[in-house]
């Protein structure tokens, strides 16, 4: 069956840090790639998408993620994170199939220490 | 635009009981998805509509859950009877089409817990 494997369930950070999060993929196919973050109490919102194109995405909020076809990853990175950064991210993955379905990550809680 | 629009925001019932979950998806939308989070199992899709009938419910996770959709700016999702084991945030979510492409919008969710 069709996975997203997010390997940092915890990720703690000191501001002006730099942030990877990792994001692999189980599907052989065509797919599209979002990032999805979740601020506390608050409900999902995108953060960045790859449809085609340059592999190098760039999102809200100075992030951006490049989509590595050959290792099927489609990880998140930010130069220098903030204290408003501590959220929960989601990668997700849509097949490129009849069921249009989103796939989601089991998600990395990110903590970011003023 | 108000968004993704969930109700109730919390509910607390007793193991046995019926809950009704309701949501309304941003105008327009076509394709409406359930979204169960919990700890242990994450972010599970339940069930998607598109113009109003459900595409795949393959996710719904027994009999006891239910997903209607009666028109384009309402839908509903029942547990009927609930148990501890249902406590979970359940997620709305609504595209404009149903198209891989497109960005799913969530609601603000739903925090039910089963005692």
């Amino acid at each position: 069956a069709q996975s997203v494997s997010q390997h940092n369930h915890h990720v703690i950070l000191s501001e002006a840090a730099s942030l990877e999060l990792g994001c692999n993929y189980s599907y052989g196919g065509t797919v599209n790639l979002f990032w999805y973050v979740q601020y506390p109490g608050q409900h999902l919102q995108l953060l960045l998408k790859y449809f085609s194109g340059d592999p190098l995405v760039k999102g809200i909020k100075g992030f951006e993620a490049e989509f590595i076809k050959s290792k099927f990853s489609f990880n998140l990175r930010k130069p220098s994170v903030q204290w408003s950064d501590t959220a929960e991210y989601f990668c997700a993955v849509n097949l490129m199939d009849s069921s249009y379905k989103l796939i989601f990550g089991s998600g990395t809680r990110l903590l970011v220490r003023p | 635009d108000a968004g993704v629009i969930q109700s109730p925001r919390h509910e607390v019932t007793e193991m046995g009981q019926e809950v009704t979950l309701r949501c309304k998806p941003i105008s327009g939308h076509n394709s409406l998805f359930w979204y169960r989070q919990t700890m242990m199992r994450g972010l599970e899709l339940l069930i998607y509509f598109n113009n109003n009938v459900p595409i795949d419910d393959s996710g719904m996770p027994e009999d006891r859950f239910s997903a209607k959709m009666p028109n384009a700016s309402f839908s509903t999702l029942k547990i009927q009877p609930s148990e501890p084991r249902d406590s979970a945030v359940y997620f709305c979510a609504s595209s404009p089409r149903q198209d891989p492409h497109s960005e799913q919008f969530f609601g603000p969710g739903t925090r039910l817990t089963v005692l």
